[in-house]
């Protein structure tokens, strides 16, 4: 079966970086897009950017651009996502999802929540 | 890039009743590429609907999805205790794929 399995919650002080992972399993890894969502507390899903990790290529969100970066390791069927310049407002769960072509969010990780505070 | 409007905002409904939700898009959706996800607390999303009107594996037949164009409707029959919670819209037939601020069902 299909999982997203995400590393442990965080915390970081403003201006610092963080680095979340999520291991896929139950298919193959370079098939499907993995897609980056955040979810600020008691707000709604927020597109990040996605990743292929078929070739490395990723796409941004703007809101996004500058301070996030897509990255996969093949050999670990491991996708990375890492924000720079936190700041308090950046105190989220992040979440990973599974997006092969044509098709939506099916597959989710279980979320990641990043505290970021002085 | 597409704007999705979901309304109501919150909608306070008894368990048993039927839910109606809707999801209004700024520009048409893309091969009608618009899904609906279910939020519980402290959950991650859980995708019901894809394509505007196909249920997701094991989503019960008390959730339907119609529309297109621009204008979708997320439909539960009968509300079942576990069904109070957070619905989202999303379209994703167009870059970038953008999200509708969500409904809440709540139990009246």
């Amino acid at each position: 079966q299909v999982q997203l399995v995400q590393s442990g919650a965080e915390v970081k002080k403003p201006g610092a970086s963080v680095r979340v992972s999520c291991k896929a399993s139950g298919y193959t890894f370079t098939k499907c897009a993995i897609h980056w969502v955040r979810q600020a507390p008691g707000q709604g899903l927020e597109w990040m950017g996605w990743i292929n990790p078929g070739n490395g290529n990723t796409r941004y969100s703007q809101k996004f651009q500058g301070r996030v970066t897509l990255t996969r390791d093949t050999s670990a069927s491991t996708g990375y996502m890492e924000l720079s310049s936190l700041r308090s407002e950046d105190t989220a769960v992040f979440y990973c999802a599974r997006v092969c072509f044509g098709e939506p969010m099916e597959y989710w990780g279980q979320g990641t929540l990043v505290t970021v505070s002085s | 890039e597409i704007v999705l409007t979901q309304s109501p905002g919150t909608l306070s409904l008894s368990p048993g009743e039927r839910a109606t939700l809707s999801c209004r898009a700024s520009q048409t959706v893309s091969s009608n590429y618009l899904a609906w996800y279910q939020q519980r607390p402290d959950q991650a999303p859980r995708l019901l609907i894809s394509g505007a009107s196909s249920r997701a594996t094991g989503i019960p037949d008390r959730f339907s999805g119609s529309g297109s164009g621009t204008d979708f409707t997320l439909t539960i029959s009968r509300l079942e205790p576990e069904d109070f919670a957070v619905y989202y819209c999303q379209q994703y037939g167009s870059s970038p794929c953008t999200f509708g601020q969500g409904t809440k069902v709540e139990i009246k």
